[in-house]
């Protein structure tokens, strides 16, 4: 079926650093490709989103990268702060905002 | 604050009970999903309203069930659980944008026993 995964279930940084957390998708079809960040304790907080017809999109100290060629997806945040440190999922818009989540990567900062 | 309220925020009970969660959507949003949070399954997205009205089924299973009242506020009733119900319970809600901006509560923890 159809599925969201993170190659990388772990990834530790130290503060300032730039963190790369990257997800492979498979359906080809979906409009909208998102991250999402959770805090431990709470629900998932939008990041970013990108649509299917771009590669690159920036926000602020986060830029998501579209390959739509190997249907991979990544979410580069600039700066990393301790203030970072989640579980970062990707996710895609199957349609009305029904969501296919990944499994998620732990982000981890060191001060 | 996403502007979404759950409750309760925990919740134990026994194999075989219902129990019913009760999401109120941010001001204005008219969608409103469930999804379902476990160590095994991970995000899992149950159903969408819109308006009141259904709008989309996932993995949701037959003693689930949901609605959407007049007023918005949308409730997730679980029926027979079982040991493998116990999980995070998410509400979101969401504007008419469809970019898969969700913006979701702090979840109900079901524990099942």
């Amino acid at each position: 079926g159809e599925s969201v995964g993170l190659h990388l279930p772990t990834l530790s940084v130290q503060e300032g650093d730039n963190s790369i957390i990257n997800c492979a998708y498979s359906n080809s079809a979906s409009d909208y490709f998102i991250w999402y960040k959770q805090e431990s304790g709470k629900g998932p907080q939008f990041i970013i989103d990108i649509r299917s017809n771009m590669d690159k999109r920036q926000g602020q100290r986060v830029t998501v990268l579209l390959n739509k060629t190997v249907k991979h997806l990544s979410l580069q945040i600039a700066a990393t702060q301790p203030g970072d440190s989640a579980v970062y999922f990707c996710a895609e818009n199957k349609g009305y905002s029904t969501l296919t989540f990944g499994k998620g990567t732990m982000l981890l900062v060191s001060p | 604050d996403s502007g979404v309220t759950q409750t309760p925020k925990h919740l134990i009970t026994a194999t075989g009970q219902r129990v019913t969660l009760r999401c109120s959507p941010r001001s204005g949003d008219l969608s409103v999903y469930w999804y379902q949070q476990s160590l095994d399954q991970g995000l899992q997205f149950l159903i969408q309203y819109y308006n009141g009205e259904e709008r989309a089924k996932g993995n949701i299973l037959e003693r689930f069930s949901a609605q959407q009242f007049p007023d918005l506020h949308s409730e997730l009733n679980l029926s027979s659980l079982e040991l493998g119900d116990s999980a995070l319970y998410f509400c979101a809600s969401s504007g008419d944008r469809n970019t898969g901006e969700l913006f979701f509560g702090e979840g109900s923890r079901l524990t099942v026993l």
